[in-house]
């Protein structure tokens, strides 16, 4: 059981968008702003895609956006494309528990 | 470029050591933290703990703390995880990635290629 719940699968069309859900605790999503989204490929290695919520490291789209609500933080990606067709990790740092870092279960999105 | 190089895949056996070396090269070594995490095979990841190159300074998951050890050879800017006493839940590819700032720890921008470990009984 991961400490962040996001949902299994998320899935839609070219072009279209779709949200992910990344959700926490005050000990951790809601607490600090200190989420990150990763991307993975089969038999790759993650690929950081935001971190601190909303900052985009370089060279990474803007159609991939973040933001926060309460304990819910989210990642967006407009314009969707087949290459966006990967498992979508969220993470963020914790205050509580035996961890400093904390990971949801993924999320695969499909590209229809 | 800025890279992290991790040493090869490992066959253990149940209660045996493990031993990962992290290469890092491209940037200043002991300017940003490294992590250490893991995924079972099919599973989500798992963070580990870090190690602050430049003081030596480490914090581990509590739930592993006594059997994992993080340490740094600066000479050869490389990072090391040990792990003591495995057991098939041991079993994952071991990542080491670097924290993206000295002030923003807890984001992770370079990977290691990752390191397969095997535990047999």
């Amino acid at each position: 059981q991961s400490a962040l719940t996001q949902p299994a699968s998320v899935s839609g069309s070219p072009g279209q968008s779709i949200t992910i859900s990344c959700t926490g605790t005050s000990s951790d999503v809601g607490g600090y702003n200190y989420v990150s989204w990763y991307q993975q490929y089969p038999g790759k290695a993650p690929k950081l895609m935001l971190y601190d919520v909303t900052d985009r490291p370089s060279g990474v789209s803007d159609r991939f956006s973040g933001s926060k609500s309460g304990n819910t933080a989210s990642l967006t990606i407009s314009g969707l494309q087949a290459e966006d067709e990967a498992v979508y990790y969220c993470s963020s740092y914790t205050s509580s528990g035996p961890l400093d870092v904390v990971f949801g279960g993924g999320t695969k999105v499909t590209v229809l | 470029q800025v890279q992290l190089v991790q040493s090869g895949a490992e066959v253990k056996k149940a209660g045996a050591s493990l031993k990962v070396s992290c290469k890092a090269s491209g940037y200043t070594f002991t300017d940003l933290y490294i992590h250490w995490l893991r995924q079972a095979p099919g599973q989500g990841l798992e963070w580990l703990g870090w190690i602050n190159p430049n003081s030596g300074a480490t914090i581990s998951a509590r739930n592993l703390q006594g059997r994992v050890t993080m340490t740094r050879d600066t000479s050869i800017t490389t990072a090391y995880m040990d792990l003591k006493s495995l057991t098939s839940d041991d079993a994952a590819m071991y990542y080491c990635a670097r924290a993206i700032g000295v002030f923003k720890k807890w984001s992770f921008d370079i990977w290691g290629q990752g390191t397969l470990v095997t535990v047999s009984s």
